[in-house]
């Protein structure tokens, strides 16, 4: 079966530190992975999606990029973190009929 | 993009059914209907989706109207597990952009 993982669960950060978090999927080939923020009592805001490696497609203009280096591998990057960065971050994969999309716990970012 | 419109909260006694509303008036062709749901502290979690005909599974069943304006999600029997943000969206197939909006509340009480 397949599984997602995100890491760390909770991160708090001060601001202008940069940041690095990870996604992974176990149990499917090539999927469709997708990066998520939920801003507080908010709805997902989309951010970025990845049909293959090294394909990224962004969503929102920001301070944050995405890189996927392996099939199953997607990784939410910043240089340099604003107080507006902080979120409850989520990664998602779907597989390639684009039914449904399996999300992970997520992580929670504070940025101070 | 064509959005929809969901009331911000909704109330329902535990073992009783729920019928939670989503309007979509501008929907295409070519939209199909997704309804996740969130729990407190999770990612979302797929419920049912649909396109044209009504949609049955072991979570819930999906009502569509005729012209496709609106839909229903029904819960046949709430339980306290059911508490959650549920969200309509609409997403076109093959399509990898699916926008969230800010769903549906949804309170059971015992």
């Amino acid at each position: 079966s397949q599984t997602i993982h995100q890491w760390p669960a909770t991160l708090v950060q001060p601001v202008g530190s940069p940041l690095s978090l990870e996604c992974t999927v176990e149990g499917t080939s090539n999927p469709n992975l997708y990066w998520y923020r939920q801003a507080a009592g908010r709805g997902l805001q989309l951010l970025f999606y990845s049909v293959g490696i090294g394909q990224i497609s962004s969503e929102v203009p920001q301070n944050l990029s995405a890189s996927r280096p392996q099939d199953r591998q997607f990784i939410l990057s910043s240089k340099k973190l604003l107080l507006s960065d902080s979120g409850f971050y989520l990664c998602a994969w779907e597989g390639s009929f684009q039914e449904t999309q399996y999300f992970g716990p997520g992580t929670r970012l504070l940025v101070l | 993009d064509a959005k929809t419109t969901q009331p911000n909260s909704m109330e329902s006694n535990e073992e009783e059914p729920v019928h939670l509303p989503c309007n979509h008036s501008t929907i295409s062709g070519t939209d199909y209907i997704h309804w996740y749901r969130q729990l407190p502290s999770q990612g979302p979690e797929y419920v049912i989706h649909g396109l044209t005909s009504n949609v049955n599974n072991r979570m819930a069943s999906l009502a569509i109207a005729e012209d496709r304006k609106s839909s229903t999600l029904i819960l046949h029997r709430a339980t306290l597990r059911d508490a959650a943000v549920y969200y309509c969206i609409l997403r076109v197939y093959n399509n990898n952009d699916m926008r969230f909006g800010a769903g549906t509340r949804l309170t059971v009480k015992p």
